[in-house]
Formats: structure tokens, C-alpha cells, sequence
């Protein structure tokens, strides 16, 4: 069982918008800054957002993260097929003095 | 271009041991924390374990601690993660992961290598 929380799967048609929800605790998303990773299919896991909100170089602006409190979201507009992979949500948790991932999320588009 | 290999997996019997290398290029080495991210077959991703830019903050998840060992060679460019004591559940695809900061704590992992895969099996 993941410390963060995520909803397995998500999916969406052409052009539509798509939220990936990753919930955690004080320890986690509470006191720290969130990261998601996307992995497609038969790949490494590549960063699409760090510190809640950033996008790395390369990476569209329809990919957008948020964090409130102890949960944080990645949404996705205009839904496009390479975007089916798995997403997950990453965190430092101060408790367990280590990171810790969210089970991941299989994005899969209609 | 920042290239992360890594090598030394394969088939490995219950309590037997294995060391995994990460050969890194294309940025400092010593200038940053490194880390081993593992995923077991059509799993997600676990954090194994963690290491600071000069070795002086090292870090593991609680399901290795113990049975591995992390260390890195700034000369070598090179990361390692000594595992012993393989157990069936250790069984995924490794990979190395580059941290954008010096400290092993928080931050993330903004490269990645293409992974070893160790299957611990008799």
C-alpha cells in the first residue's frame, strides 16, 4: 500500500480535461513540495511537474499541478493519445525520512 | 546530455547478493544527491534508497534497511547499491535517479536511467 493516495485509473476523450488526484498526510504533501512523474508504456519515468506547480523544460503547459493542504492534483487539457501512460504523484516525507511515490495512476484516452 | 546507465542485474537465488552500478555523464556528479528507485513487474515506482552529494546523508526505505548498502565514487562517476539477503519480493527494474539539489532530503528527480532488472528467484 502507496502512502500517497491516487485513483488507479483516469481517462478522458480528444481535447478533454483530466485531473489525477494524490492525497498524503502532514508528513508529505503537508509540509512538502509535490512531483509528478509520467511513465508511457515500456519507459523510463520522465519529471513533468516539480514544486506543486512547475513545468521542467520540454514539457507543454496543458500539464498543470496544484497542491492544497495535504492533497495535490495534476490536470491535464486537451487530452491528446500520447498522453496515455501512467502518472504519479512524489513527495519527501519527513517522518519516514524518505520519498515516497502515490500507486500511480493509468491515464488511458477514449 | 545527461545519461544515466545502469548494469549489474540478472537472475539471483533467494539470500544470494548482487551489487548494481549507475554509471552517470553529461553534468557534476559530485555536485548532486543520487538515488535507486525500484518498480516490481506491472507495479508502480518504490523509493529504495538515497545518497547525498559527498556521502554524509544516506537514506532507505524501510523494506531494504539492513539488506542494502548505497555508496557512490565522485572519481568514477559512478553510483552503486549493494543488496544482500535478495529476497523473491525484491524482484523489479532498478533505476538510478539524479536529484536536482546536493542533499539527499526532498526534492526530485529530474533524471533517470533506463533501469536493470533483478529477478531473485531459485
Amino acid at each position: 500500500q502507496s502512502v500517497l493516495t491516487q485513483p488507479p485509473s483516469a481517462s478522458g476523450t480528444p481535447g478533454q480535461r483530466v485531473t489525477i488526484s494524490c492525497s498524503g498526510s502532514s508528513s508529505n504533501i503537508g509540509s512538502n513540495t509535490v512531483n509528478w512523474y509520467q511513465q508511457l508504456p515500456g519507459t523510463a519515468p520522465k519529471l513533468l511537474i516539480y514544486s506543486n506547480n512547475q513545468r521542467p523544460s520540454g514539457v507543454p503547459d496543458r500539464f498543470s499541478g496544484s497542491k492544497s493542504g495535504t492533497s495535490a492534483s495534476l490536470a491535464i487539457s486537451g487530452l491528446q493519445s500520447e498522453d496515455e501512460a501512467d502518472y504519479y504523484c512524489a513527495a519527501w516525507d519527513d517522518s519516514l525520512n524518505g520519498q515516497v511515490f502515490g500507486g500511480g495512476t493509468k491515464l488511458t484516452v477514449l | 546530455e545527461v545519461q544515466l546507465v545502469e548494469s549489474g542485474g540478472g537472475l539471483v537465488q533467494p539470500g544470494r547478493s548482487l551489487r548494481l552500478s549507475c554509471a552517470a555523464s553529461g553534468f557534476t556528479f559530485d555536485d548532486y544527491a543520487m538515488h535507486w528507485v525500484r518498480q516490481a513487474p506491472g507495479k508502480g515506482l518504490e523509493w529504495v534508497s538515497g545518497i547525498s552529494w559527498n556521502s554524509g546523508s544516506i537514506g532507505y526505505a524501510d523494506s531494504v534497511k539492513g539488506r542494502f548498502t548505497i555508496s557512490r565514487d565522485n572519481a568514477k562517476n559512478s553510483l552503486y547499491l549493494q543488496m544482500n539477503s535478495l529476497r523473491a519480493e525484491d524482484t523489479a527494474l532498478y533505476y538510478c535517479a539524479k536529484s536536482e539539489r546536493q542533499w539527499l532530503q526532498r526534492g526530485y528527480f529530474d533524471y533517470w536511467g533506463q533501469g536493470t532488472l533483478v529477478t531473485v528467484s531459485s
